[in-house]
């Protein structure tokens, strides 16, 4: 079946300008998860959704930063005022909502800031 | 907070050479723990993983085993090949849903 898919692959843009990075979990898929990877580094986690709500966000770097899921399946991350540290790839996941569920990864969109 | 800590890489190897990747981790109660590997220009891919004490994961020829007394989730495979080079994540799961991965480790095989 369809994995995670993320879009778009790759984004460029200019210091102070707003993105959105879209993900769509695999049907079915409750849990919904943000991670951010550094250059070197694992991945970081952002925020998670059960659902539509967002039941962890202390991930999320500072209000610069938000995510939302309206319908409980596709969910957009939004950035305002980029910053040139905020370039990285961000990583969605989805599992079916239990602990000890596995979380499935999507391919990444990969965010430069000029 | 939940943490994990993975051997350095880069590791080189040649083919068909023991690999055992290092991975420690500290959670409190009884969490899951996962290998994901990420071959050069894809994504996370669960290579194993484990969700209690003794359990041993396997896979594609790696194992790991789940050790409490040790905090340990060292990842091994007997004879690796070079469709092996990539990054592996070693990454724990403490109860509160979002996994803390450690830093990767590059693994380099060599024909």
């Amino acid at each position: 079946g369809a994995g995670v898919s993320q879009t778009p692959s790759n984004k460029v843009t200019e210091k102070g300008k707003y993105v959105e990075l879209r993900c769509d979990p695999i049907s079915g898929h409750t849990a919904l998860y943000w991670y951010r990877q550094s250059l070197g580094q694992g991945p970081e986690f952002l925020i998670y959704f059960q659902g539509t709500g967002a039941a962890d966000d202390s991930g999320l770097p500072n209000d610069r930063f938000f995510a939302v899921r309206p319908e409980g399946s596709v969910s957009t991350l939004k950035i305002q005022r980029t910053e040139r540290g905020d370039s990285a790839v961000y990583l969605c996941a989805s599992s079916f909502g239990g602990r000890r569920e596995t979380q499935y990864f999507g391919p990444g969109t990969r965010l430069l800031v000029l | 907070g939940d943490s994990v800590t993975q051997m350095e890489g880069p590791v080189t190897l040649s083919e068909e050479a023991f690999l055992t990747i290092n991975c420690t981790y500290t959670a409190t109660g009884y969490p899951s723990l996962f290998w994901y590997v990420q071959y050069p220009g894809e994504g996370l891919q669960l290579l194993l993983k484990a969700t209690k004490a003794d359990d041993k994961g396997s896979n594609k020829g790696f194992e790991a085993t789940y050790r409490k007394e040790t905090t340990s989730f060292h990842l091994e495979k007997g004879s690796v090949q070079v469709s092996d080079s990539a990054v592996y994540f070693c990454a724990v799961e403490g109860g509160t849903y979002k996994y803390i991965f450690g830093t990767g480790t590059r693994l380099k095989v060599l024909a």
